[in-house]
């Protein structure tokens, strides 16, 4: 089992440019969480998705972001028009059905650095 | 929503010696709270988790405890060694998502 797969794991953007992260979740593992972590601070929780549904998107940003998972693929992250104040360490986490936070395990993660 | 705090940012022990992690948290429904490691540069790592229908669970030299009445909640590492220097993160959740503290950083000094 490969386990929670992101890709890249390091990812430049020029200021304004468009960035695409991506979370493959562990085999059997329905449900993808995503979590930023800014430096030298904790993880925040940003979205929450099942296939094809976001359940909970509390957490992201109204604007720039946004998430899916599609039906087949990995699970996405976009940030358009990035801003300085986005580079950070995204962290994808997936869980099985019904185990929820108790289930999570969490990818590598990708450290977004915006020029 | 949930708050987490989480007590000291920094914590410098001598190898051996005892480690004491603190953390509150304001929603009573809360039910799981676990414990991270954070190594520089990788992914949090699980190292001991607790249910509300615990008071404590214990680990080898890895300890939590609960009080689910002050809504508090502590990680204990015994007998320290250089390895155990990194990040530590308490959460807590009662659902899907979980709400971090800002994080302990543990020095071991040899």
């Amino acid at each position: 089992n490969a386990g929670v797969m992101q890709n890249p794991r390091h990812l430049v953007r020029r200021r304004g440019q468009e960035a695409r992260l991506r979370c493959s979740p562990m085999k059997g593992h329905s449900h993808v969480y995503w979590y930023r972590q800014l430096p030298e601070e904790g993880l925040k929780f940003m979205v929450y998705l099942q296939k094809e549904n976001i359940i909970d998107e509390s957490g992201m940003p109204k604007e720039r972001f946004s998430a899916e998972f599609p039906k087949e693929g990995p699970s996405i992250l976009r940030i358009q028009q990035v801003v300085r104040g986005d580079s950070a360490a995204y962290f994808c986490a997936s869980s099985p059905m019904g185990q929820g936070a108790s289930g999570y395990t969490f990818g590598s993660g990708t450290r977004l650095t915006v020029v | 929503g949930e708050n987490v705090e989480q007590h000291p940012s920094t914590l410098s022990v001598q190898e051996g010696d005892s480690a004491v992690i603190k953390c509150t948290y304001s929603d009573s429904a809360s039910n799981y709270f676990p414990w991270y490691k954070q190594e520089l540069g990788k992914r949090p790592q699980l190292i001991i988790d607790i249910r509300s229908n615990v008071g404590e669970k214990k680990d080898q030299r890895i300890a939590v405890t609960l009080n689910k009445t002050a809504k508090h909640f502590s990680l204990h590492i015994t007998e320290t060694q250089p390895e155990d220097s990194a990040v530590y993160f308490c959460a807590a959740s009662k659902n899907e998502k979980l709400t971090f503290g800002t994080g302990t950083r543990l020095t071991i000094i040899p």
